[in-house]
């Protein structure tokens, strides 16, 4: 079955960078994307970015764009999502979410467990 | 940029009974292919969000025939037929564009 599987919880001191990892099993990484999404405590949900399995290709939201590192090691079959210069409003759960690529399928249609980033001096 | 504005922002229903979602753009939602990509998410407390619906109308796989998708253009709506205890929680709509997001602000579900 398709599954992603987060890294765990990180604590961050404002001004540091975070890296959250997704490993992708079930499915031909290849041939879908990644997403990423983040939830603030008690809020909705926010967009970030979107990396293509098939090539690397990234795009992300402008308000991230010279924050936000997306990768992925086909080889691992791992997504993984940099932000850096953290302040407490990043202070968020982190999702990554299996989005298209090359296969027109379905858009998030399987999401990871989360990653809680706190960030506090 | 388009905007995604859910009603109400909270509903709370009786066990057994219908509840209805709404979902509004601030632009048409039908991409150059033709589809219209439309998706209804649901998250439990403490849990990820899951797929409901995508493409305005089309049950993900496991979703219970009990929920139902519609609409076209600017306007969508989701619907329970007969509420769970288990589908407490909240519901957003999400439009995806080319290789982007937009989410609606949230529908929290309660049983009174």
């Amino acid at each position: 079955q398709v599954l992603l599987v987060q890294s765990g919880a990180e604590v961050k001191k404002p001004g540091a960078s975070v890296k959250v990892s997704c490993k992708a099993s079930g499915y031909a990484f290849n041939s879908f994307g990644i997403t990423w999404v983040r939830q603030a405590p008690g809020q909705g949900l926010e967009w970030m970015g979107w990396i293509s399995g098939y090539n690397g290709d990234t795009n992300s939201a402008q308000k991230f764009e010279d924050r936000l590192t997306m990768t992925r090691d086909t080889s691992t079959t791992t997504a993984y999502m940099e932000l850096t210069s953290l302040t407490s409003d990043d202070t968020a759960v982190y999702y990554c979410v299996r989005d298209l690529d090359i296969v027109p399928t379905i858009h998030c249609d399987f999401w990871g467990q989360g990653t809680v980033v706190t960030v506090s001096s | 940029d388009i905007v995604m504005t859910q009603t109400p922002l909270s509903s709370p229903v009786t066990l057994g009974q219908p509840a209805s979602i709404s979902c509004k753009s601030s632009q048409s939602l039908v991409h150059s292919d033709g589809n219209t990509y439309l998706s209804w998410l649901h998250q439990r407390p403490g849990q990820p969000p899951r797929l409901l619906i995508y493409k305005i109308s089309n049950r993900f796989s496991g979703v219970p025939d009990r929920f139902s998708g519609s609409g076209a253009g600017t306007d969508f709506t989701l619907k329970i037929s007969k509420v769970e205890a288990e589908d407490v929680g909240v519901y957003y709509c999400m439009h995806a564009a080319q290789f982007s997001l937009t989410f609606g602000g949230g529908t929290k579900v309660e049983i009174k």
